[in-house]
């Protein structure tokens, strides 16, 4: 079992279409979530980066941390087209480099 | 003024070969990285370098031999090449955490790898 958890997709949503992704992890030590966004033969980029638990919002983003049942999210309001990317979550402990990533959840946005 | 290069961009090469592939950052970083992702999309770390001294080395064949000549550059040599090594390698690079509770990773645009 990968120590991050996270469904593949793809997932394909209508534009204007809340988007949720999610990933569960096993190892309570990590301190820090982040949301990294990946567009086709691109590297990846971040998103999003919280520390421990609760929400952070940006824009039409918003990242949720739930350090109890081990289980962060992002959402997407209003979809886009351009939104169409792989999103990978990744976590790390503290006093580390070492990031853990999900699998990656492609998403479609379709017009 | 590109962050963080590699050098190729593509790689196709035969079965048994030794290739490197070449990472720079200009961004001023102190830690650079080395990332596999199969075809699946699942992005593992390989080895981390701050400051030219090697942090992370994970279980990785000792077929791949990272070097670090400066700060700046983090190249991945490969020796006698398999099938299951093709996949894209990212370079990236951050500060890293000494003394930062919040730390980027910056990603380069990927080395896709094919072994024939």
């Amino acid at each position: 079992q990968k120590e991050v958890e996270q469904d593949p997709g793809p997932l394909s949503v209508p534009e204007g279409a809340i988007v949720s992704l999610n990933c569960t992890y096993s190892n309570s030590a990590f301190q820090y979530f982040m949301w990294y966004r990946q567009y086709s033969r691109k590297g990846p980029e971040l998103l999003m980066y919280t520390y421990s638990s609760g929400n952070k919002e940006d824009g039409r983003f918003t990242a949720q941390v739930d350090k109890s049942s081990k289980y962060i999210s992002l959402f997407i309001r209003d979809s886009q087209p351009s939104d169409s990317a792989t999103y990978l979550c990744a976590m790390k402990v503290d006093n580390t480099d070492k990031l853990i990533f999900g699998t990656g959840t492609r998403l479609q946005v379709f017009p | 003024d590109t962050a963080v290069s590699q050098t190729p961009k593509y790689l196709v090469t035969q079965m048994g070969n030794d290739k490197s592939i070449k990472c720079e950052q200009n961004l001023g970083h102190d830690t650079m990285y080395w990332y596999k992702q199969d075809s699946k999309k699942f992005l593992k770390i390989m080895f981390s370098y701050n400051n030219k001294e090697l942090i992370i080395n994970e279980t990785v064949p000792n077929r791949f031999s990272p070097k670090s000549p400066d700060k700046a550059h983090l190249n991945l040599h490969i020796n006698s090449l398999e099938l299951g090594d093709s996949a894209v390698y990212f370079c990236a690079s951050s500060h890293g955490t000494s003394g930062r509770a919040i730390d980027t990773q910056y990603f380069g645009p990927g080395t896709r790898l094919t072994v024939l």
